[in-house]
């Protein structure tokens, strides 16, 4: 059983480009969360997602990033214009439906870095 | 800011020592996890203690929770130099649906 897979795993971008950032959340998983890390930070909470809904995208900032979780395919994080205070790791995290818990399964995450 | 704080920041220690890591919140809570990082890696999940509970076991790990205090620590015994990484706590706070993660304590084991 494959876990939380995200991608791509490094990313360079130039200020004003558009940056996407993937994630698959564990087979039989339908709850993703967006989460990013400054260097030596821990994580602060962007997003959740279940499919085809946006949960709770207060920690987002209002423009420039849209996060989407379709009936198919992988939960895309989307960072238009970048600028070089998006440089951060990006970590994706999947739960069950009916977790209880809020126990979370991480993914490797994804590092922009914005030159 | 909902975030908890972890103290300390750092910690260096020999193999065999005991570490020991606090992490204060804000909120009222429904459980508080544990969670541990290497340098460059996703987080993975260690141990989870109810609000209702006060003391858990995983293993060499220890973890109690002080809900008057709005305190948790971790205690991991007879460390290893394989235990260096990074130890985040994270609360899933009352009414809402998230993790709300502490700062981290950057845990160094020397052989």
């Amino acid at each position: 059983n494959a876990g939380v897979m995200q991608n791509p795993r490094h990313l360079v971008r130039r200020r004003g480009q558009e940056a996407r950032l993937r994630c698959s959340p564990m087979k039989g998983h339908s709850h993703v969360y967006w989460y990013r890390q400054l260097p030596e930070e821990g994580l602060k909470f962007m997003v959740y997602l279940q499919k085809e809904n946006i949960i709770d995208e207060s920690g987002m900032p209002k423009e420039r990033f849209s996060a989407e979780f379709p009936k198919e395919g992988p939960s895309i994080l989307r960072i238009q214009q970048v600028v070089r205070g998006d440089s951060a790791a990006y970590f994706c995290a999947s739960s069950t439906q009916d977790s209880q818990t809020g126990e979370l399964f991480f993914g490797e995450g994804s590092r922009l870095t914005v030159l | 800011s909902q975030q908890g704080e972890e103290d300390p920041q750092a910690l260096s220690i020999q193999e065999g020592e005991n570490a020991t890591m606090n992490c204060s919140y804000k909120t009222s809570i429904n459980n508080l996890q544990w969670y541990r990082q290497n340098s460059g890696r996703g987080l993975v999940h260690l141990i989870l203690i109810r609000s209702n509970e006060r003391e858990k076991h995983s293993g060499r790990l220890r973890v109690t929770l002080d809900t008057s205090k709005k305190s948790s620590s971790l205690l991991i015994t007879a460390s290893r130099a394989a235990d260096t990484a990074s130890y985040f706590c994270a609360t899933l706070n009352t009414g809402f649906q998230k993790l709300v993660f502490g700062t981290g304590t950057r845990l160094l084991v020397s052989p």
